[in-house]
């Protein structure tokens, strides 16, 4: 079974201008999560999406950044216009929602590392 | 406030010797626990997890770690350090009502191993 899948890996940019992170969750992963995470910190929650609706955007930046999940299945988190404090790790995770029980493991992609200069 | 924190951010210890990372968790119903780990340059993969069934619960790797009602805790350790384990580490709490699904995730301790 193939993993959460995301792309690029790295991205380089100046300040100001716009970025996007594609995400590729689990087959069959209901839930998927946009995470946010500094250098020497743990991941934080952007969104979380059930199939095609954002049901938890609290934490997500409004103003530059924006999120969509298309058909329930691939996501696309954009930054518009990027800030140098932007520069962090930006995690996908999926899981298969099963109600408030144990089974809703996140499973993880690698991450795309994003340097604003 | 329901929060999970996690002492040392900087675990350094020998091949062979015990390994304790800790973690502890604010709030007054026991959360799901989780532990996970994360390799340079990878996402984070699941250790182990508490569901409120054993307290003791083993995970991955050699990994264990014991729920504690009273301390609010949920220590990981690992009786004998091996190179491979050197990692970040991370501690993470879902608690219910609020935001199902929710995680909240500690600002994670590295492990260092030496030979």
């Amino acid at each position: 079974e193939a993993g959460v899948v995301q792309s690029p890996r790295y991205k380089i940019i100046e300040k100001k201008q716009p970025v996007a992170f594609w995400c590729n969750p689990i087959s069959g992963h209901n839930t998927l999560y946009w995470y946010l995470q500094n250098l020497g910190q743990g991941p934080e929650l952007l969104i979380r999406y059930e199939n095609e609706e954002a049901v938890d955007d609290s934490q997500l930046p409004k103003d530059r950044f924006s999120a969509e999940r298309l058909k329930g299945v691939d996501s696309t988190l954009k930054i518009q216009p990027a800030e140098l404090g932007d520069s962090a790790v930006y995690l996908c995770a999926s899981s298969r929602w099963r109600g408030d029980s144990e089974y809703n493991e996140q499973f993880f992609g690698p991450g795309t590392r994003l340097t604003v200069l | 406030a329901q929060s999970v924190t996690q002492l040392g951010s900087h675990v350094s210890v020998s091949e062979g010797a015990l390994v304790l990372l800790r973690c502890n968790y604010s709030s007054s119903v026991p959360p799901y626990l989780f532990w996970y780990v994360q390799y340079p340059n990878q996402g984070l993969q699941l250790l182990l997890k508490y569901t409120s069934a054993a307290t003791l619960v083993k995970g991955i790797n050699g990994f264990e770690a014991e729920f504690k009602k009273s301390e609010t805790s949920f220590h990981l350790t690992k009786p004998s350090a091996h190179m491979s384990d050197a990692a970040e580490y991370f501690c993470a709490v879902r608690f219910y009502g609020g935001s199902q699904g929710n995680l909240i995730f500690g600002k994670g301790t590295k492990l260092s191993v030496k030979p």
